[in-house]
């Protein structure tokens, strides 16, 4: 069946730029999503990019698609402490609409 | 910015009593999700939602959960009786139809059973 790999923990110098990875395993995905997730809170759209796209730019935050290896990454830049959260990567399921989830990967920033 | 809608935000409850969650989703999504987060992993569909039909509950425990969206806008998800193992973030969000694989998410509710 489907399946979302994320590692747990990511920690990076506040400063320094952020790369969380995701593998997906369904090749008829057509867009796949970064979510992001504070304590306590409900899930905030970041950005997602379409199946037949390669990148993706918006502001800090860069999506790298490797449809190929079927990975996807999320580069944050310059990574502040407002930052810290935890990401959740999912894939979309043309059929019936549904997300496949990641089991989410929480940054940690260290000063 | 419109935004999903849900309440309440948190709420403690003791096994074997009904509790009621309710959400209301950006207007004019058709389709809605109610989602269940156990702390530390991803959210698990429970029910999906297309206008006031189910599109997919098989993820539902329908012997103590119902969900319902009688008119096809906000939607309520009731347990009854609540088991010590419900304790969890409901999440709810809703997307367009056009475009449904597009979720934005409500702030949820933190359920406690005691």
């Amino acid at each position: 069946g489907e399946d979302v790999e994320q590692s747990l923990f990511l920690s990076v110098r506040e400063g320094d730029s952020s790369v969380i990875n995701c593998t997906y395993t369904d090749s008829s995905s057509t867009y796949l999503y970064w979510y992001k997730q504070e304590p306590g809170a409900g899930l905030q759209l970041l950005t997602y990019i379409f199946s037949n796209m390669d990148m993706k730019q918006d502001q800090r935050l860069t999506v790298l698609l490797n449809k190929k290896d079927k990975h996807l990454s999320l580069r944050i830049a310059d990574t502040q402490t407002g930052d810290s959260a935890i990401y959740f990567c999912a894939e979309s399921i043309e059929s019936n609409y549904q997300l496949i989830w990641g089991a989410g990967t929480k940054l940690i920033i260290k000063p | 910015e419109a935004e999903v809608a849900q309440s309440p935000r948190y709420k403690i409850t003791e096994k074997s009593q009904a509790v009621a969650f309710w959400c209301d989703p950006i207007s004019g999504h058709a389709t809605l999700y109610w989602y269940r987060q156990i702390l530390g992993q991803g959210p698990e569909l429970l029910v999906q939602f297309q206008d006031e039909s189910v599109v997919d509950d098989s993820q539902l425990p329908k012997d103590r959960f119902s969900a319902e969206r009688l008119k096809g806008v906000d939607s309520t998800l009731k347990i009854q009786p609540a088991e010590l193992g419900d304790s969890a973030m409901y999440l709810c969000a809703s997307s367009w139809a056009g475009r449904a694989d597009t979720q934005y998410f409500g702030p949820g509710t933190r359920l406690t059973v005691l």
